[in-house]
């Protein structure tokens, strides 16, 4: 059974800083792997989507990198702004047609 | 705007009460899900439908009931709330379940509360 995890739960950074959130999975056989964002009381808004043959995708300030041998993916988030504050998280999507499986999230609070 | 529409956004009910989650994606998705989010829990699939005419369990599906009314309506029912019930349910929809190259679209979500 795919488990995904993310360290820290939580992470606090002054304006300006960049920073990198850490996503692991335990079975290496995915598809792809997406990240998300969620703001406090919203559904959850589509980041990055990187698939299984990509080793990195880039939006603005984001880059998402992707080792599935090693069972990793990080976010880099340059610059950090305090619009940057919110809960970001990682799901892989795995063979056998199974849906989405979440990490519960990493909470990003960027301090002006 | 194209997506995930849910309904309602918020709804209180009494334990013991029934009521229906309705989801609906203009996108021509084939496949549609329903996750629910509890602090410290993150998103746990209750019931995903990979195609019209087809539903299968998620990993929390007891208590629940679902419909694939077409292909962009996918329905979520709770029969008899319990307060254990209470949490944030999110529909989502893709292109496929696994091989999706758009990802999953997520709805804003819907705020239950059993009392």
């Amino acid at each position: 059974k795919q488990e995904v995890t993310q360290i820290p739960a939580a992470l606090s950074v002054p304006e300006g800083e960049n920073l990198v959130l850490n996503c692991s999975f335990t079975d290496s056989a995915i598809y792809n792997l997406q990240w998300f964002r969620q703001d406090p009381g919203k559904g959850l808004t589509s980041l990055l989507l990187i698939q299984s043959s990509q080793r990195e995708q880039t939006s603005g300030r984001l880059n998402a990198s992707l080792d599935k041998s090693s069972g990793r993916s990080t976010l880099y988030i340059a610059a950090s702004q305090p619009g940057d504050s919110a809960t970001y998280l990682c799901a892989v999507s795995s063979p056998g047609n199974t849906p989405l499986v979440f990490g519960k999230g990493t909470r990003l609070s960027v301090i002006a | 705007n194209a997506g995930v529409t849910q309904t309602p956004k918020f709804q209180v009910l009494k334990t013991g009460q029934s009521m229906t989650l309705q989801c609906a994606q203009d996108m021509n998705h084939n496949s549609m899900y329903w996750y629910r989010q509890d602090p410290g829990m993150g998103l746990r699939l209750i019931y995903y439908s990979a195609s019209e005419g087809t539903t299968d369990k998620g990993e929390v599906p007891n208590g629940y009931n679902v419909s694939r009314l077409n292909k962009r309506e996918f329905s979520l029912r709770l029969e008899s709330a319990a307060p254990s019930q209470t949490s944030v349910y999110f529909c989502a929809s893709s292109e496929s379940v696994s091989l999706a190259n758009y990802g999953y679209t997520f709805g804003s979500g819907t705020r239950l509360t059993v009392v």
